[in-house]
């Protein structure tokens, strides 16, 4: 069965870096995108961006562009997402997910469990 | 971007009520509509997709429907376990967005 492992919660300060792992098993890892999506406390779903884990090409929401970068190691079938310069308003759960594809299209039917990262001075 | 908007934001309700939720696409996404439940402190767990396609081990109390820019979750008979919030999505075009979630409560 498809899993996706998380690393564990984060505390950082204003400014700081943040790298969330996501260990996948149960499936070929180059075989489907991998996308991070983050919701911060209380608040909605915020799609951030994908990684092609074949490839290694990535597609960024624009809100975060400059400040995120998407990784993999498929050695370890394990997907990254780090975040710079961080602010407090990232204070958020953030989500590894992947796809189910019909014909190319994918919705999000595999979730990691979460991770939060909380930015505080 | 595709804005999504769900009504209600809130809703109370008794178990055995049947409920439905709406979703409104800002521009037409044909049937690339999606359903998610979320409980606190876990991840979103897929309920619907296509639209009207019942994720596999999800109950049939769930249904969807809908296609273009409007759409409607149904919970027929709701059980203490259904509590929780509801999260359209849709996955057309990136980037993929969310409707921003429609908490059932229990009245």
């Amino acid at each position: 069965q498809v899993q996706l492992v998380q690393s564990g919660a984060e505390v950082k300060k204003p400014g700081a870096s943040v790298k969330v792992s996501c260990k996948a098993s149960g499936y070929t890892f180059t075989g489907y995108y991998m996308h991070w999506v983050r919701q911060a406390p209380g608040q909605g779903l915020e799609w951030m961006g994908r990684i092609n884990p074949n490839s290694g090409g990535t597609n960024y929401a624009q809100k975060f562009q400059g400040r995120v970068t998407m990784t993999r190691d498929t050695s370890i079938s394990t997907a990254y997402m780090e975040l710079s310069r961080l602010r407090s308003d990232d204070t958020a759960v953030y989500y590894c997910a992947r796809g189910s594809c019909t014909n190319g299209v994918c919705y999000p039917k595999y979730w990691g469990q979460g991770t939060l990262v909380t930015v505080s001075s | 971007d595709i804005q999504m908007t769900q009504s209600p934001s809130s809703l109370s309700a008794s178990v055995g009520d049947r409920v439905t939720i709406t979703c409104r696409a800002s521009q037409g996404i044909s049937n690339y509509l999606a359903w998610f439940q979320q409980k606190p402190g876990k991840a979103p767990k897929s309920l619907i997709y296509a639209a009207s396609s019942l994720q596999s081990g999800v109950p049939s109390k769930f249904s969807g429907s809908g296609s273009g820019t409007d759409f409607t979750l149904t919970i027929s008979s709701l059980q203490p376990e259904d509590f929780a919030t509801y999260y359209c999505q849709q996955y057309n075009s990136y980037p993929w967005t969310f409707g921003q979630g429609t908490k059932v409560e229990i009245k």
